[in-house]
């Protein structure tokens, strides 16, 4: 079955140092790619997201993924970490069977102290 | 534009109470979909419609029936609401082209049962 593994469900880093959350999936089949972030109370917004071309993408706020077939993964990252930055992040794919639905992780929480 | 609308904010039930959540999108999306969202777990499908008229079961349907009133809204009923039901509740739409493929978030409705 098609599933996403987002490692570490709490990430805490200092103010400017680098952000690197974890997203795997299995897929027997290229998927799109996710990434959304949920600030507190509020919906998830796209960060950005890889559906084709080229595979590093580049997203609001300074973060970035790379799209990684061999390695089945698709690591979110952030050279310099604002506090603004704290929140949750989930990483989603499509499924093998098609385009018209996504399959969320379990999300990390991303703590920023100074 | 208002985006992906969703109505009550908030809702506490007791046991056994039914209630209908509503949604609305104003994007002329033809896909709504319903998640909820638990600690831990990320967000989990609980039924979506591809296009007016058209309804499927997601990876938790038990308990929840929907509606596709019509492109614009797509209603969540509980017909007997159960404490395990407690959770935050997503509506969300998808533009599906490759290009632009991305799915839209209400801003949730946090419903507690009792």
């Amino acid at each position: 079955a098609q599933s996403v593994t987002q490692l570490g469900s709490h990430v805490s880093v200092s103010e400017g140092a680098l952000v690197l959350l974890r997203c795997n999936y299995s897929s027997s089949v290229p998927p799109y790619l996710f990434w959304y972030v949920q600030y507190p109370n509020q919906g998830l917004q796209l960060l950005l997201k890889y559906t084709t071309g080229a595979t590093l993408v580049k997203g609001i706020n300074g973060f970035e993924a790379e799209f990684k077939k061999s390695e089945t993964s698709f690591h979110l990252t952030k050279p310099s970490a604002h506090m603004s930055d704290a929140a949750e992040y989930f990483c989603a794919v499509t499924p093998s069977g098609g385009y018209n639905k996504l399959i969320f992780g379990a999300g990390t929480r991303l703590a920023v102290h100074p | 534009n208002a985006g992906v609308t969703q109505t009550p904010k908030f809702q506490v039930l007791k046991t056994g109470q039914s209630m209908t959540l509503q949604c609305a999108q104003d994007m002329n999306h033809n896909s709504m979909y319903w998640y909820r969202q638990d600690p831990g777990m990320g967000l989990r499908l609980i039924y979506y419609s591809a296009s007016e008229g058209t309804t499927d079961k997601g990876e938790v349907p038990n308990g929840y029936n929907v509606s596709r009133l019509n492109k614009r809204e797509f209603s969540l009923r509980l017909e007997s609401a159960a404490p395990s039901q407690t959770s935050v509740y997503f509506c969300a739409t998808l533009s599906g082209s490759a290009l632009a493929y991305e799915q839209f978030f209400g801003p949730g409705t946090r419903l507690t049962v009792l």
